[in-house]
């Protein structure tokens, strides 16, 4: 079954440093996610992405936060300058179409420590 | 706005029992609700959703949009039940919001 995949699983970064987190959606997806969960707290909304641009994108995701899919394959999130209160998983997740109850795959997650 | 409670943080039952996880919601438009489920070191993954009425795993819930509340239940709990779930709204950007997640564990 194919699943979506996330690279690097673990990353640390020293505060105002940037940082890249990958994600490869299921190939024949269209819509594509981010949401973070800092420890202990519930997983958060970031941005959605579909054609190529940003199609909806939370309080929390301001200009330290952007999202690309420079490829066919790849969607990252890049942050810029990195706060210690970036220090969050990052989840990735894919879905087919916008339809409701269109099921979200979510991938393992990047754990980012910043310090 | 839209917001998902999940009053338990904690909940342990013993192998065999019933187990209720509890899940209200506040929304203004139609709800569409999910449960999502994490079982130890594994991603996280979709175990029901209101609109399939379905049983998974033995889990069922159902929308009371007079309560606006989305119980998952389930009568006789196994071990391998023991994991962190979260209920879902969606909203109709299909954008997911999260409860805080109840952590359950089936004692043996």
């Amino acid at each position: 079954e194919p699943e979506v995949t996330q690279t690097p699983s673990h990353q640390v970064t020293q505060m105002g440093q940037e940082v890249i987190l990958r994600c490869v959606p299921i190939s024949n997806h269209l819509y594509f996610y981010w949401y973070r969960q800092i420890l202990g707290q519930k997983v958060e909304f970031l941005v959605s992405f579909y054609n190529n641009e940003i199609s909806e994108k939370s309080e929390i995701f301001d200009d330290q936060f952007s999202v690309e899919r420079p490829d066919g394959s790849n969607f990252t999130l890049k942050i810029r300058s990195t706060k210690l209160e970036d220090s969050a998983m990052y989840f990735c997740a894919s879905s087919g179409t916008r339809g409701n109850q269109e099921t979200q795959y979510f991938g393992p997650g990047t754990r980012l420590l910043v310090l | 706005a839209q917001r998902v409670t999940q009053p338990e943080k904690l909940l342990s039952v013993f192998k065999g029992a019933p187990v209720e996880l509890k899940c209200n919601y506040s929304y203004s438009g139609s709800p569409e609700l999910f449960w999502y489920v994490q079982y130890s070191r594994q991603r996280l993954q979709l175990l029901l959703r209101h609109i399939s009425r379905e049983s998974i795993k033995g889990f069922t819930a159902d929308l009371n949009k007079g309560e606006t509340s989305f119980h998952l239940k389930k009568p006789f709990a196994q071990e391998e039940d023991s994991a962190m779930y979260y209920c879902a709204l969606q909203t109709g950007a299909n954008n997911l919001f999260f409860g805080t997640g109840t952590r359950l564990t089936v004692i043996p």
